[in-house]
């Protein structure tokens, strides 16, 4: 059972353009959600996150976009450029109750950068 | 900036060996995880720990596998006996305390023939 889905598997994008990557899950318990950047041979690197109380995020150009009665999420990239070409994960916590906070990923997006 | 350090980075190894991989966590990071990540798929929780003590190993296939952090700092994740199925990437991530955001290490790629 699939709880976070990433549907693209791929997604190509211009140089200077916005990238969305989009993220939906169904367990409605989760109330923390991360995006992760992952280049080959390395591990994950964090990048932003968000709380279930916030419907909005912004670092620089990274900006995440929370819809709880959706369940979705995206992450915006603006502008992209050819170094956020990477696979990008999308991850989600629910509330700590002493049992554990297990990060539970999507599959991933894989962004590519063109100039 | 502080890291989560792997070792090794790559391991071969024929099926029915046993194989250990390390982690060194970020210094005064309480939380250290254990994922296992199979390729076209994300990472999956294997076990957690908070100091040396277990929080959740309930994915950790204990017929097989071991994780131990002694001394509530770096730790040794073990495979005895390795399967095909378990060639894969595992990655090492720590948090400063439960809940804290996971900063995840290079990882080690296993391949098991």
């Amino acid at each position: 059972d699939q709880q976070v889905k990433q549907n693209s598997p791929s997604l190509s994008v211009q140089e200077g353009r916005i990238s969305i990557l989009n993220c939906d899950y169904t367990n409605s318990m989760f109330d923390y959600f991360l995006w992760y950047k992952k280049y080959p041979a390395e591990g994950p690197t964090f990048l932003i996150s968000i709380s279930s109380i916030k419907d909005k995020n912004e670092d620089g150009r990274f900006t995440v976009f929370l819809n709880k009665s959706a369940k979705h999420l995206s992450l915006h990239i603006v502008p992209s450029q050819p170094g956020d070409s990477a696979v990008y994960f999308c991850a989600a916590t629910k509330p700590f109750t002493g049992g554990g906070n297990k990060l539970t990923f999507g599959t991933g997006t894989q962004l590519k950068v063109e100039l | 900036e502080a890291e989560v350090a792997q070792s090794p980075r790559y391991k071969i190894t024929e099926k029915s060996q046993a194989v250990a991989f390390w982690c060194d966590p970020i210094s005064g990071h309480a939380t250290l995880y254990w994922y296992r990540q199979i390729l076209g798929q994300g990472p999956e929780l294997l076990v957690q720990f908070q100091d040396e003590s277990v929080v959740d190993d309930s994915q950790l296939p204990k017929d097989r596998f071991s994780a131990e952090r002694l001394k509530g700092v770096d730790s040794t994740l073990k495979i005895q006996p390795a399967e095909l199925g378990d060639s894969a990437m595992y990655l090492c991530a720590s948090s400063r305390a439960l809940g804290g955001t996971q900063y995840f290490g290079p990882g080690t790629r296993l391949l098991v023939l």
